[in-house]
């Protein structure tokens, strides 16, 4: 049983196009994060949820927007596609306000042509 | 100057050897400490955590944190091929966790 599973695993997509991914946990965890992973493997903080409620928000453009249904949910829209939006996305989950570190998914590959 | 600082090497070392891996960060009001494992094109799994300065040793493991110099480090003793992958030191503290760049971990047979 996978803890955190995103979908897709992989993105491939054109310039201008509207995608979106999706994140659950079925670990019991109130709060949830998107980091996006560039090239050099540097993560970094986009969005944090806890129990649905937008609790951190990096400076990200506002073409992404994440929206959570519930708790064990937590989705990524991006709108306008550009090149540099190339990068591995991963979501993860945590209890406590993460003070005992993250679950994170496998993550998922966008590729922008 | 970045919160967290973390040589992105690569590192690559013989099958058997003693690694070595560190992070210094600036921000005092970090009081857990915590290392990441990730292996290519999977996500980061904890691998060891530590809660304000001492020790912590989880066999081949042993993690490091001096709050007074603001350094961290894993220790890995006999290293193994199967521990080649990156590894991410991070901390946490009022809300907030950074990440350090990852050092890329090579174990030669």
């Amino acid at each position: 049983d996978t803890a955190v599973s995103q979908t897709p695993k992989y993105l491939v997509t054109q310039m201008g196009n509207d995608k979106s991914i999706k994140c659950e946990q079925n670990l019991g965890h109130d709060t949830m994060y998107w980091y996006k992973q560039d090239s050099k493997k540097f993560l970094k903080i986009m969005f944090s949820y806890n129990n649905k409620e937008l609790i951190i928000n990096e400076t990200v453009p506002n073409r992404f927007s994440p929206k959570s249904p519930d708790k064990a949910h937590l989705n990524l829209h991006i709108n306008s596609l550009e090149l540099g939006d190339s990068a591995v996305y991963f979501c993860a989950s945590s209890s406590s306000g993460g003070l005992y570190g993250y679950t994170f998914g496998s993550g998922t590959r966008l590729t922008v042509v | 100057q970045k919160e967290v600082e973390q040589d992105p090497g690569p590192l690559s070392v013989p099958e058997g050897a003693i690694v070595s891996l560190n992070c210094t960060y600036s921000n005092s009001a970090f009081q857990y400490f915590m290392w990441y494992r990730q292996y290519s094109r999977k996500g980061p799994e904890l691998l060891m955590y530590t809660y304000s300065s001492g020790n912590k040793e989880d066999g081949r493991f042993t993690a490091q944190v001096d709050k007074s110099s603001k350094y961290i480090s894993l220790f890995i003793r006999d290293s193994q091929p199967s521990d080649s992958a990156t590894y991410l030191c991070a901390m946490s503290g009022d809300n907030d966790m950074r990440f350090g760049a990852g050092t890329r971990l090579t174990v030669k047979p």
